[in-house]
């Protein structure tokens, strides 16, 4: 069935390194991506989003990559700050109808 | 402007009990939605709504019952709660379509308990 899951469940980083964080989906036919962060105790928050047809998108320190080859998307985070410590997780937009697809999330952490 | 609220924030509840959550969106968007999120888990899709006076079934309807009388309110019920929805539920909302933004609004979660 489809699925939108995420390679690690935690990943520890170095304040002022980048973050990867990835993510790998089954169904082909979604015509977004999307990246969500959520904070303890917080609802998700959007992050960036990416149209199928596109490979790279860039926002304020976070870059999306789309490989649609392997099914693959990460998320890059430049200079990764205290502040981004939090859960991230991956979705689809398949519809008009505005349904997500989440993927499990990887925990980010971000070591001073 | 509050964005999504979400009333009660927290519930515990015995097996056999209802409840009725709340949520409410102060930015007169179209689509609204309430998913649950579990341990381990991402969130997944309960019911949702993309006017008012409509609902439709998401990932994992079974349980509970929602309805979008007003616009800005989408109410989650449970007729009669078991252990397995133990969960934070999460509502939220986003434009229409023709606002072309696939950003969802989230509120900060009810968090229920069934014994």
């Amino acid at each position: 069935g489809e699925s939108v899951g995420l390679h690690l469940p935690t990943l520890s980083v170095q304040e002022g390194d980048n973050s990867i964080i990835n993510c790998a989906y089954s169904n082909s036919a979604s015509d977004y991506f999307i990246w969500y962060k959520q904070e303890s105790g917080k609802g998700p928050q959007f992050i960036i989003d990416i149209r199928s047809n596109m490979d790279k998108r860039q926002g304020q320190r976070v870059t999306v990559l789309l490989n649609k080859t392997v099914k693959h998307l990460s998320l890059q985070i430049a200079a990764t700050q205290p502040g981004d410590s939090a859960v991230y997780f991956c979705a689809e937009k398949k519809d008009n109808t505005g349904k997500l697809i989440f993927g499990q999330g990887t925990t980010l952490q971000v070591k001073p | 402007n509050a964005g999504v609220t979400q009333t009660p924030k927290f519930r515990v509840l015995k097996t056999g009990q209802s409840m009725t959550l709340l949520c409410a969106q102060d930015m007169n968007h179209e689509y609204m939605y309430w998913y649950r999120q579990d341990p381990g888990m991402g969130l997944r899709l309960i019911h949702y709504s993309v006017g008012e006076g409509t609902t439709a079934k998401g990932e994992v309807p079974d349980g509970y019952n929602v309805s979008r009388l007003k616009k800005q309110n989408f109410l989650l019920g449970l007729e009669s709660a078991a252990p397995s929805q133990t969960s934070v539920y999460f509502c939220a909302s986003s434009y229409s379509l023709t606002r072309l933004s696939n950003e969802q609004f989230f509120g900060p979660g009810t968090r229920l308990t069934v014994l």
